[in-house]
């Protein structure tokens, strides 16, 4: 059974409208949550990351939202652009199985201009 | 240019045909592992190494081996490939270990086992 899920296979938005992806997971033990960004024939680069600590991160066009208690994350783009369109995944990690990554199967996010 | 190369980045081969991807990054990184990616499962990983001479099993170990001589290197090896191995690869590689350090992945490599 996936730890992590992106339920997502695909969303198309609006080039400068806000994007969402989200991501449920089920281990109550995971204490960090990544989203990773791949473009085709290329590999997965960072995008960014939050703490269970937190409930919110922001980067630039890029935030994420943690809710703990529903066991959900969601990755916001504002304004989106047409460089955004790209499969993203989500992955997580708990301290106590050494930090290993679990990822969730990507949400391709398609930018229409 | 810090980076992490693979090759081959295509690869079609037989059944039972030993074959080797080779695995190279130029930062120092002590961490490198291999991810299968298959659809609609997401990156699972395969084998990974905390340093020289250290590797364990990640999720799916089963039918692959890897050695890690060298820090730069983490080749992986399908001794005897099977249809089943079909898959898109990616290796990555880390300062450290801990989930909180950035993985840079390389291109990746599709391999076909017919």
């Amino acid at each position: 059974d996936q730890q992590v899920k992106q339920n997502s296979p695909s969303l198309s938005v609006q080039e400068g409208r806000i994007s969402i992806l989200n991501c449920d997971y089920t281990n109550s033990m995971f204490d960090y949550f990544l989203w990773y960004k791949k473009y085709p024939a290329e590999g997965p680069t960072f995008l960014i990351s939050i703490s269970s600590i937190k409930d919110k991160n922001e980067d630039g066009r890029f935030t994420v939202f943690l809710n703990k208690s529903a066991k959900h994350l969601s990755l916001h783009i504002v304004p989106s652009q047409p460089g955004d369109s790209a499969v993203y995944f989500c992955a997580a990690s708990a301290r106590d199985s050494n930090y290993q990554l679990i990822w969730g199967a990507g949400t391709k996010l398609i930018i229409k201009p | 240019e810090a980076q992490v190369t693979q090759n081959p980045r295509y690869l079609i081969t037989v059944t039972g045909k030993k074959l080797t991807v080779t695995c190279s990054q130029n930062m120092n990184h002590e961490y490198m592992s291999w991810y299968r990616q298959d659809p609609g499962l997401g990156l699972r990983q395969i084998y990974y190494s905390m340093n020289v001479e250290v590797t364990d099993k990640g999720d799916v170990p089963e039918g692959y081996k890897v050695s890690r001589k060298e820090k730069r290197n983490f080749p992986l090896i399908l001794e005897s490939p099977s249809p089943n191995q079909t898959s898109l690869y990616f290796c990555a590689s880390s300062f450290a270990w801990a989930s909180t350090d950035t993985q840079y992945f390389g291109p990746g490599t599709r391999l076909t086992v017919l």
